[in-house]
Order: structure tokens, then sequence, then C-alpha cells
């Protein structure tokens, strides 16, 4: 059963503090990786779409990393106004169409001034 | 604002009541999707629609929800006989087809709350 799993599910920083969410697949093959982020009573908000490992993708203060197994989101000095839920999502060849993802349950993360 | 827009926000119903929610993607978006998303959960597939033929659906989708989208503009989706398992929040997205990423444009969603 294809499926992707976040860590860790919540994450506190203080403002300025690096750090990594991850996320890693189990899937029967790999169309595209993607990651949204979610502001609470929002619908998610499309960040970026990986397709092959050791592909980069850099946003802002985001950057975006894949490997054969998993994905990491690097937030790099965060703000306050990067609190959110970052949730991963995978596209798989056997999932039918192209915008029927599968998604993880989410990283809440918190940044503190 | 020429984002997904869905309405209503929030519904409170009864169990065993029916319940409507609209959605109006981005104009000149062909691809609908609607979604589910429960308290502490990612969003879960339900169904897409390419224009106005409903193309695929999920086995989520039980046959109390049925979803339209009649000339390819906004959709439906309904449920019937509600549930208090429904309690959820309901998600439409809207997209243009692309053979290398196809982005969701996700509006903020119905919640959904049957007591």
């Amino acid at each position: 059963e294809d499926q992707v799993t976040q860590s860790p599910e919540a994450l506190r920083l203080q403002e300025g503090e690096s750090s990594s969410l991850n996320c890693s697949y189990t899937v029967s093959g790999l169309r595209g990786l993607f990651w949204y982020r979610q502001d609470p009573g929002k619908g998610p908000e499309f960040l970026f779409t990986l397709y092959s490992a050791g592909e980069e993708k850099e946003k802002e203060r985001l950057k975006a990393t894949l490997t054969k197994k998993e994905s990491f989101l690097h937030i790099t000095a965060p703000k306050p106004e990067d609190s959110a839920t970052y949730l991963c999502a995978v596209q798989t060849p056997y999932g039918g169409s192209q915008g029927n993802l599968i998604f993880g349950k989410g990283t809440k993360l918190s940044v503190k001034p | 604002d020429t984002g997904v827009s869905q309405n209503p926000r929030h519904k409170i119903t009864k169990r065993g009541q029916n319940v409507t929610f609209r959605c109006d993607p981005i104009s000149e978006h062909n691809r609908l999707y609607w979604y589910r998303q429960t308290l502490g959960q990612g969003p879960e597939f339900l169904t897409y629609f390419q224009n106005e033929a409903q193309l695929e659906k999920s086995r989520l989708l039980s046959d109390r929800f049925s979803a339209e989208r009649p000339k390819g503009s906004f959709s439906t989706l309904e449920i019937q006989r509600t549930e208090q398992g429904d309690s959820a929040m309901y998600l439409c997205a809207s997209s243009l087809p692309s053979t290398t990423n196809e982005k969701l444009f996700f509006g903020s969603g119905t919640q959904l709350s049957v007591l």
C-alpha cells in the first residue's frame, strides 16, 4: 500500500532557528512529490514539486530536496509568518489522475519571536 | 478574488439530513477535484472532473455521496443521510492540465459538523 509519513508531527522553533521537516514515502512508483503549506481554516497552498532523486527547489527561506525514499523541507532562519502546517504528498503512476495525491498528516510548525 | 471559492464555509446539520456544498473553480481551469480532510489528517482524494465528466471516484465516496459539474463550471457535492463520521473539511481544488506539473489550487473548504 502506498504510504506517506511525515515527521515530526509538531515542531516549535525560535525565530532564526533553522531546521528540517521530513517526508518519507513508500510507493509503487513516484510521478512527483509535492509540498504544500496549510494555514488554519484554509486550504493547502502549493509550494514545490520534485520529480527525481537529487532534485532541489528553493523559495525564500524554504528549500526542498528529494532522495529515493524521502524528502526534506529545510527552513532557514524562520520567521513567525512561516508558522503553518506543511503537507507532503505523492503522485504515483497507478494513482489515477494527476491530481489524485496521497497526502501525509503534516508537520505543524510554530515559530516564536 | 480569482481563487477557488467554496460555499458555505461552515455547515452544521443533524444526522440523517442531506447537505450540498458548492465549489466555483478558477475560471479557466477545466479540472476539478474534491478532497476530504479530518482533524489532524492530510486531505484524502474523493473525486475528479475534467470539464463536466466525472472521470474518477475514490472508494471513500460511498453511494450517499454524489458530485456533479454541470456545464463544466461550478461543482456541487451532496451528502445524503449524513452520519457523524461525515464531519470533516471538504476541500475543492482546480487545475490546468500539464504534462509536467499539475499544480492544484485549493479553496478554503466547507467545514461540516454532523450532530
